[in-house]
């Protein structure tokens, strides 16, 4: 099966900082890579999809980028509500796997 | 608003069975794929089980395969999710999910999760 690796696991930011998190798949994905945004206790939500497409109503200060294995979410300015952990996933056929997290906190 | 709702989960011991359902609303629930995933206490997601949007095609996660069957009744709007010799491991929130992409007549495309319910608990405990 294809590993979902990301990095790094946690990061602390402020608000107005510009964040990235990569996420490597260990075969290539094409572009089935989907992010997700994760606060405690609530579900998880769809940021983006096919590796860099917004899903409606996700701001635009999130984008998505990369294919093949290297991927990365980045938030071009850190808002208060940002504050979670974040997943990537890889929807290339089954199993939809999921990265470990990356959470991110306040400085 | 396109809604999931999921029931079922609750306190059982090693060995024994459960089944989670999930309500849809609000979507033409027949013409999705459909996911459960879940998440144990204080650890990450994890992937469990998709169906086709007509019940026919159905893959799991290996760490279910064989105790897992995933089901769904288009009729009523409803995905099922049938768990037999629960583990210790097996306790997590358990979510239904809605795929965000779709099937055409040779090929399914994939694109997450775009509809999420809230989840239900199981937790497997002597």
């Amino acid at each position: 099966d294809i590993q979902m690796t990301q990095s790094p696991s946690s990061l602390s930011a402020s608000v107005g900082d510009r964040v990235t998190i990569a996420c490597r798949a260990s075969q290539s994905i094409s572009r089935y890579l989907s992010w997700y945004q994760q606060k405690p206790g609530k579900p998880p939500k769809l940021l983006i999809y096919g590796a860099s497409n917004l899903q409606n109503g996700v701001p635009s200060r999130f984008s998505g980028s990369g294919s093949g294995t290297d991927f990365a979410l980045t938030i071009s300015s850190l808002q208060p509500e940002d504050f979670a952990t974040y997943y990537c996933q890889r929807t290339f056929n089954t199993p939809h796997t999921f990265g470990p997290g990356t959470k991110v906190d306040i400085k | 608003q396109e809604q999931l709702v999921e029931s079922g989960g609750g306190v059982v011991q090693p060995g024994r069975s459960l089944r989670l359902s999930c309500a849809a609303s609000r979507f033409t629930f027949s013409s999705y794929n459909m996911h459960w995933v879940r998440q144990a206490p204080g650890g990450g997601l994890e992937w469990v089980a998709i169906i086709s949007p007509d019940g026919r095609n159905k893959f799991y996660a290996d760490s279910v395969t064989g105790r897992f069957t995933i089901s769904r009744e288009n009729s009523k709007n409803m995905v099922f999710l049938e768990m037999n010799s629960l583990r210790a491991e097996d306790t997590a929130v358990y979510y239904c999910a809605k795929e965000k992409g779709y099937c055409s007549s040779d090929s399914c495309y994939y694109y997450g999760m775009d509809v999420w319910g809230q989840g239900t608990t199981v937790t497997v405990s002597s």
